[in-house]
């Protein structure tokens, strides 16, 4: 099966510095690639997604890119605020009826003010 | 517009108790998902239900059972707890056609097992 790992663990900068998060798979037939975002109590919350068709993907300060051959992905988050604080999980899917996602271990972002 | 409700929110059981975690959607969805959360190990699956009346093991689902009530309610089942099964329980649900393959998750079911 599918194999997400992802790093770092843990990663803080300060505000207004730009964050990295990578990710690998071990899937070559993944073609979906979601970001989550949890903040403290609260369930996981999709924050940006692409497809295997495209190689990156924007939104305001997030940006995602992929990687296929060599099988990785990356979120980059821009001019980060404190509230940009939590943790970020990544995850790969084949797609299909059940589409289950297999998640990486999850980086908790800490941005100091 | 709930989404994905879960309930309860926290649990302590005595080993080997029995208790059934509740999650039900209001979005019309065809997939259901149970994931755990434990400190360091991310999500993963326990069972998955792709559309009404199926219902399929995940990554770990040794110690659990699942139930698709109706396409709105999507149950999970402790026959007999254990301190391993002490985590963060997530339901979460998935449109299942087209190109939309967000998954929205509920706020989680914290279970302590002494």
């Amino acid at each position: 099966g599918e194999n997400v790992e992802q790093h770092p663990s843990t990663l803080s900068v300060q505000e207004g510095d730009s964050a990295v998060i990578k990710c690998t798979y071990s899937d070559s037939a993944s073609n979906y690639f979601p970001w989550y975002k949890q903040e403290l109590g609260k369930g996981p919350q999709l924050i940006i997604d692409i497809r295997s068709n495209v190689g990156e993907k924007k939104d305001q300060r997030i940006a995602v890119t992929l990687n296929k051959t060599a099988k990785h992905f990356s979120l980059h988050i821009t001019e980060t605020q404190p509230e940009d604080s939590a943790v970020y999980f990544c995850a790969a899917s084949r797609g299909g009826a059940g589409n289950m996602l297999t998640f990486g271990g999850g980086t908790r972002l800490m941005v100091k003010p | 517009n709930a989404g994905v409700t879960q309930t309860p929110k926290f649990q302590v059981l005595k080993t080997g108790q029995s208790m059934t975690l509740q999650c039900a959607q209001d979005m019309n969805h065809n997939s259901m998902y149970w994931y755990r959360q434990d400190p360091g190990m991310g999500l993963r699956l326990i069972y998955y239900s792709a559309s009404e009346g199926t219902t399929d093991k995940g990554e770990v689902p040794n110690g659990y059972n699942v139930s698709r009530l109706n396409k709105r309610e999507f149950s999970l089942r402790l026959e007999s707890a254990a301190p391993s099964q002490t985590s963060v329980y997530f339901c979460a649900s998935k449109r299942g056609t087209g190109s939309d393959h967000g998954y929205t998750f509920g706020s989680g079911t914290r279970l302590t097992v002494v």
